[in-house]
């Protein structure tokens, strides 16, 4: 069964600090999405990773994905406030479906 | 157009209610995906479509729950006998995919809160 593993769940960090968020899947895949969510919002994509090494940054965001580990990062440098959101990867199943697999969600609070 | 609309945003229900929620996905966009989403959870794919065609339902889309999307535009999503356990987030999605023409994502909507007391 596929699974798809975010680490970790809940993040509080101050403002100004830098961290990342830890999505590991468990197929074999060559892309990888992430979304925001806001409470009782809908998904609002961030990034699309299409390929090995794909790397994307908007503002103090910036994705990355590694397809033989398994693995995508989301990094966040110098945290506002505004940033606080869950965080969602996602991979899709066969690719190019766009039928997602979600993962667990990273939950982040930026204190200022 | 201003993306995929989902109506209504919110229902509350008491059990044992049918409930129908729609969905018009963007203009143009041949697939349309139906997700559920608990709370403090991830979303759960439930169907997706192309044009009229229902290609998948996965395992959590009991005998109660249908989907349809009868002329390849809007869609709808009715559970019958509602029970607690229904209540949710539903979310639709659509995109692109059609020979060359191809969106890289899915474009949700607003999704539909559910609310079964």
């Amino acid at each position: 069964e596929l699974k798809v593993e975010q680490n970790p769940l809940f993040l509080s960090m101050q403002e100004g600090k830098n961290y990342t968020i830890y999505c590991n899947y468990s197929t074999t895949s060559d892309r990888l999405y992430w979304y925001r969510q806001d409470p009782g919002k809908s998904l609002e994509s961030l990034f699309v990773l299409l390929s090995n090494g794909a790397v994307k940054q908007e503002g103090r965001l910036m994705a990355s994905l590694d397809t033989k580990a398994r693995l995508s990062t989301l990094h966040i440098t110098a945290a506002v406030h505004d940033l606080s959101a869950t965080y969602f990867c996602a991979v899709d199943i066969p690719p190019g479906t766009y039928k997602y697999i979600f993962g667990t969600g990273t939950r982040l609070k930026v204190l200022a | 157009d201003t993306g995929v609309s989902q109506n209504p945003r919110h229902k509350i229900t008491k059990r044992g209610q049918n409930v129908t929620f729609r969905c018009d996905p963007i203009s143009e966009h041949n697939r349309l995906y139906w997700y559920r989403q608990t709370l403090g959870q991830g979303p759960e794919f439930l169907t997706y479509f192309q044009n009229e065609a229902q290609l998948e339902k996965s395992r959590l889309l009991s005998d109660r729950f249908s989907a349809e999307r009868p002329k390849g535009s809007f869609s709808t999503l009715e559970i019958q006998r509602t029970e607690q356990g229904d209540s949710a987030m539903y979310l639709c999605a659509s995109s692109l995919v059609s020979g060359d023409k191809k969106n890289t994502e899915a474009f949700f909507g607003q999704g539909t809160r559910l609310t079964v007391v």
